[in-house]
């Protein structure tokens, strides 16, 4: 069965650090994966979507990247945390159907 | 734009009744539809999946769907404390990037079920 896993669980970070959230899959091959932020208050927004190895498509413009270095692999970056950048963030994985599986999710706090 | 709406609530129901949460997507082109379930402090979990009109029903859950109203629906018999939770609907467009579109999700509706 397939497993997805998100780490850290939860980040403290100060405004300006770098970020790095890293998703993995096991048990499938080929997915089409997913970051998403829930800010407290407000509803799933999706960040990045990835079809394949190196193929990152971005959703909203932001301080935000994002990289898939292998099949089963999906990182979160950012140079220069900001303030607004607190959240909880979700990736989700999907193989040829639209349903979509979510990891346990990094929630993390900029100070 | 592409929008899903739902009543934020919370929405209050004891123990034993029907929970009855509503869904609205502004998109005439969306194809399938999802009930996600969030307990406080987790990740969405899938709980149904609804793609033609009419009722789809899975234990205790029945989703309902109707196109040309562009309204979907969860209900929930016999709802139990364990039921607590936000509830989220989703709605997938197949030109909404990827291979398979991509989901736009409503904010949520919070229930509560009273002992």
């Amino acid at each position: 069965s397939q497993t997805i896993h998100q780490w850290p669980a939860t980040l403290v970070q100060p405004v300006g650090s770098p970020l790095s959230l890293e998703c993995t899959v096991e048990g499938t091959s080929n997915p089409n994966l997913y970051w998403y932020r829930q800010a407290a208050g407000r509803g799933l927004q999706l960040l990045f979507y990835s079809v394949g190895i190196g193929q990152i498509s971005s959703e909203v413009p932001q301080n935000l990247s994002a990289s898939r270095p292998q099949d089963r692999q999906f990182i979160l970056s950012s140079k220069k945390l900001l303030l607004s950048d607190s959240g909880f963030y979700l990736c989700a994985w999907s193989v040829r159907v639209p349903e979509q599986f979510f990891g346990p999710g990094t929630r993390l706090t900029v100070l | 734009q592409k929008e899903v709406e739902q009543n934020s609530g919370p929405l209050s129901v004891p123990e034993g009744a029907i929970a009855s949460l509503n869904c609205t997507y502004s998109d005439r082109g969306s194809q399938s539809f999802f009930w996600y379930r969030q307990y406080s402090g987790k990740s969405p979990e899938l709980i149904m999946s609804i793609y033609s009109n009419g009722d789809k029903e899975d234990g205790r859950f029945t989703a309902q769907l109707n196109k040309a109203s562009q309204y979907v629906s969860l209900l929930i018999r016999d709802s139990q404390p364990s039921d607590s939770a936000t509830y989220l609907c989703a709605v997938n467009h197949m030109d909404y990037g990827g291979s398979q579109g991509n989901l736009i999700f409503g904010k949520g509706t919070k229930l509560s079920v009273k002992p």
